[in-house]
């Protein structure tokens, strides 16, 4: 894998059901993996920042993992809600530094 | 603590008139600084980054320019906007990644406001 790839590219789920998206990056010369939070009319936030193979990460309903050596990354959210509708961005940070970002997964949560 | 600020938030400009949009930092030195675009229904593109005063790096080539005349500013510019250079655009700041004894910083972005521009 040479570019930053996340599946589905969208997804529409019902209020309370959980869902998970997927980040590939390339494995070779892996720094860190950032996800971001984008919703409309607002700027990205980060949401977790792994470097470490194994790695989980937890914030409220929202958990990822980081596997290096595969090159993917798995965002969790546990019982949607209307608030999570948000595109989700991943960004790989390679070992010379440079950022690659994902096109992202836009998560519709229907109430 | 540390602040993005960008502007203008919204433009429409004809085809063929320059453009500025302008970035600033506060609570923080010597940050990485960064331009990003959205164009409609695409992921984010990496336009312009700058680790220093005066030092700009070029993603893609394209009419846009980007000048760092401050530590903490950061402009976006263009000569004469082409139809193309419409869309969402983002600047973003970081902290050098560098390993400092047992503290790695990984280079969390962190995102301005956001300006939206519509070239007709």
């Amino acid at each position: 894998i040479l570019n930053v790839e996340q599946s589905p590219q969208s997804l529409h789920v019902q209020e309370g059901d959980s869902t998970n998206f997927t980040c590939s990056f390339p494995s070779s010369n892996f720094y860190a993996l950032h996800w971001y939070r984008w919703e409309t009319a607002k700027s990205p936030e980060a949401l977790f920042v792994m470097t470490l193979n194994g790695d989980e990460k937890k914030k409220g309903r929202i958990s990822a993992t980081l596997n290096t050596k595969e090159g993917y990354s798995y965002l969790y959210i546990k019982g949607s809600q209307p608030e999570d509708s948000a595109t989700y961005l991943c960004v790989s940070v390679g070992s010379a530094r440079q950022l690659t970002f994902g096109s992202g997964t836009q998560l519709t949560v229907l109430p | 603590s540390q602040t993005i600020h960008q502007w203008p938030a919204t433009l429409v400009q004809p085809v063929g008139s320059p453009l500025s949009l302008e970035c600033t930092v506060e609570g923080t030195s010597n940050p990485n600084l960064y331009w990003y675009r959205q164009a409609a229904g695409r992921g984010l593109q990496l336009l312009f980054y700058s680790v220093g005063i005066g030092q700009i790096s070029s993603e893609v080539p394209q009419n846009l320019s980007a000048s760092r005349p401050q530590d903490r500013q950061f402009i976006l510019s263009s000569k004469k906007l082409l139809l193309s250079d419409s869309g969402f655009y983002l600047c973003a700041w970081s902290v050098l990644l560098r390993t400092s004894g047992t503290k790695t910083n990984t280079g969390e972005l962190f995102f301005g406001e956001g300006s939206r521009l519509t070239v007709l």
